[in-house]
């Protein structure tokens, strides 16, 4: 069974701050995909990020990067310079290759940054 | 050009109806699911089509059934609503393969039902 956790349910930072976002996942595939969601106060699922568990390269895209530590099934996000505009509910997500199109998401952290 | 879209956004309804949610993606892909997400944000798979056929069926009540005219939609019909189906419905798509494809996610319908 594949599973995901968020542990952090909530978490507020001052604007400007960085946060870490942590994602934990377990799964006995070998091949298995890692997804991040924003969900806005709007409502949206808007896609972050995809990452294959064939490639732990980190990846930095503007003020977000992310973390993949196989060693420790964790797939983590940071923001840098946090801004009143991240202001979100982030979801981690797990699809293994043998759970056909089977995504399961984390529980979801809530991030409020103030001004 | 919206690449996957629902309607209604919101909808708000008695205990006991039957009701329909539609979606649409533009997108071309095969895949196409069914989320519920319920007050504590939390998100679960209900369906997957793949080409008109069901691969996912989670423990889902029967009340719910959805239905694919063709590969861009896939509708979701709910029967005898009930309190506990209020909740955020989201619509997805991807093109499944042997590299697992993103899921590219409608705006949601939010459903009331009172």
């Amino acid at each position: 069974a594949q599973k995901v956790t968020q542990a952090q349910t909530e978490i507020s930072v001052v604007e400007k701050e960085d946060v870490t976002l942590d994602c934990v996942y377990e799964t006995r595939d070998t091949t298995y995909y890692l997804f991040w969601y924003k969900q806005p106060p709007s409502g949206e699922l808007v896609f972050l990020i995809r990452r294959n568990s064939f490639d732990e390269q980190n990846e930095i895209s503007g003020r977000y990067s992310w973390n993949f530590q196989k060693s420790t099934s964790s797939f983590n996000f940071t923001i840098t310079a946090s801004q009143v505009v991240d202001s979100a509910v982030y979801f981690c997500a797990l699809s293994e290759a043998s759970n056909n199109n089977d995504m399961r998401f984390g529980a979801g952290t809530r991030l409020t940054v103030k001004p | 050009d919206t690449a996957v879209s629902q309607t209604p956004k919101y909808l708000v309804t008695q205990m006991g109806n039957d009701k329909s949610i539609k979606c649409e993606q533009n997108l071309g892909h095969d895949t196409m699911y069914w989320y519920k997400q319920d007050s504590k944000k939390f998100l679960k798979i209900m369906f997957s089509y793949n080409n008109k056929e069901l691969i996912i069926n989670e423990t889902v009540p029967n009340r719910f059934s959805p239905k694919s005219p063709d590969k861009a939609h896939l509708n979701l019909h709910i029967n005898s609503l009930e309190l506990g189906d209020s909740a955020v419905y989201f619509c997805a798509s991807n093109q499944p393969g042997p590299i697992r494809e993103t899921q590219y996610f409608g705006p949601g319908t939010r459903l009331l039902v009172l």
